[in-house]
């Protein structure tokens, strides 16, 4: 079954300490990304890798870290968390293809975090 | 120039009724624009998307219409069911790049039986 996971699926922690929050998928995807979605903004793409060792800025990365070591994993890393960064986050992952008209694409099921 | 707009916030259709999500974009650069649909606590679901080479793009009781020159694309929900009471964002992405999606804010969908 396709898939994208996420853990863990609930968070609370304090402010400024690192926590990080793992993705995998297990369709050998090429495209992965991560989003947060906050109320009235929609998604917001953090930060998104194109192959293993590729990656680079959304729209909001500031305070955040990401790595692709490997094909099926693309952790986020809050190196110091802040009460800003209370929100939901969904990592994604698809099979980058410009010559398709629709990709497929496969988001996780979501982690709430809490910063006090 | 990144932003999308969509329009309205929320939308509340009679079952079997015709519901109608429109999105804007600034970016011409953008060659990709998708539509998800997304139930509470759920993660996001990629529904239909289209590319700027074809105006209109059916699957099922989704279509999706595309106005490059007004640089506008709407989702139409045909036979509208209770079902179908989601929130749907639209996207739009320079996927030949493979850079980042850019998403619209929201529809909060209310299908009433």
């Amino acid at each position: 079954e396709a898939q994208v996971t996420q853990n863990p699926r609930y968070l609370i922690t304090v402010t400024g300490k690192k926590l990080t929050v793992t993705c995998s998928q297990n369709m050998n995807h090429e495209y992965m990304s991560w989003y947060r979605q906050d109320p009235g903004l929609g998604l917001r793409q953090i930060y998104y890798s194109m192959n293993v060792e590729v990656t680079d800025k959304g729209d909001v990365p500031e305070g955040y870290k990401v790595s692709r070591k490997e094909k099926r994993n693309f952790p986020l890393i809050l190196e110091s968390p802040s009460p800003n960064q209370t929100s939901l986050y969904f990592c994604a992952s698809s099979l980058f293809d410009p010559g398709q008209a629709q990709e497929t694409q496969y988001f996780g099921p979501g982690t709430r975090l809490l910063v006090l | 120039q990144q932003q999308v707009k969509q329009s309205p916030q929320s939308l509340i259709v009679q079952k079997g009724g015709i519901s109608i999500i429109n999105c804007a974009y600034e970016n011409t650069a953008f060659d990709y624009f998708p539509w998800y649909q997304q139930f509470p606590g759920k993660g996001p679901a990629l529904l239909i998307a289209i590319r700027p080479d074809v105006s209109e793009k059916k699957e099922g009781r989704f279509t999706i219409s595309f106005n490059k020159s007004a640089k506008q694309f709407s989702l139409h929900i045909m036979d509208s069911q209770p079902g179908d009471s989601a929130t749907y964002f639209c996207a739009a992405s320079r996927r030949n790049y493979g850079q980042n999606f850019v998403f619209g804010p929201g529809t909060r969908l209310s299908v009433l039986p």
